[in-house]
């Protein structure tokens, strides 16, 4: 079983919708979570951090579930610009960050 | 706003030959890495550097080897290339290792084809 599971997708939503990605990890003494952005072809990028107490940043909404060990992320009112693949991200014990294979999403018109 | 440069882009190399992926950071991070991404497996790591100095073996270190040449620079050698070696790498920072922000500054990512 990997350390952190994500559905590959891909996710094809129309523009202003709503969609979440879940994410589960196989380590309960996981510390941190995050997730990052990752544009076709290019470097992935820190989309946000996910606390306990569940996080917003604009129409991102970030929240951890530690009992079923997994997280999620909901995008609001979809832009064109969202799509891009997902990528969840767990720190470990050691302090090493360990990546899901990313949920890809397309936005459509 | 370099933040971190690595070299080159694109690769082509025929099995068994050798070469070095160059890294570089000009934020004055402490911690380097170096990760591979291949379809549907995420990001491995595969070494890295908490500081200057020292370097420590990740999830995938077979078949490479590193040197933290000074604090900004970390390069990865593939010492006889193997096609299983086709991937995207790519080199990362961070202030601190495993700093608790999460933020890994990432470069651009360079692709190897090994035929």
């Amino acid at each position: 079983r990997k350390e952190v599971e994500q559905d590959p997708g891909p996710f094809n939503v129309p523009e202003g919708a709503t969609v979440a990605f879940n994410c589960t990890y196989s380590n309960s003494a996981s510390q941190s979570f995050f997730w990052y952005r990752q544009d076709c072809r290019k470097e992935p990028k820190l989309l946000m951090s996910v606390y306990s107490s569940g996080n917003e940043d604009g129409r991102f909404t970030a929240q951890l579930n530690r009992a079923s060990q997994y997280i999620s992320l909901l995008i609001r009112d979809s832009k064109l610009s969202d799509s891009a693949t997902y990528l969840c991200v767990v720190k470990q014990a050691g302090n090493m960050l360990t990546f899901g294979g990313g949920t890809r999403l397309m936005v459509k018109p | 706003n370099a933040g971190v440069t690595q070299t080159p882009k694109f690769q082509v190399l025929k099995t068994g030959q050798s070469m070095t992926l160059q890294c570089a950071q000009d934020m004055n991070h402490n911690s380097m890495y170096w990760y591979r991404q291949d379809p549907g497996m995420g990001l491995r790591l595969i070494y890295y550097s908490a500081s200057e100095g020292t370097t420590d073996k990740g999830e995938v270190p077979n078949g490479y080897n590193v040197s933290r040449l000074n604090k900004r620079e970390f390069s990865l050698r593939l010492e006889s290339a193997a096609p299983s070696q086709t991937s995207v790498y790519f080199c990362a920072s961070s202030e601190f290792p495993g700093s608790n922000t999460g933020e890994l500054f990432f470069g651009e990512g360079s692709r190897l084809t090994v035929l």
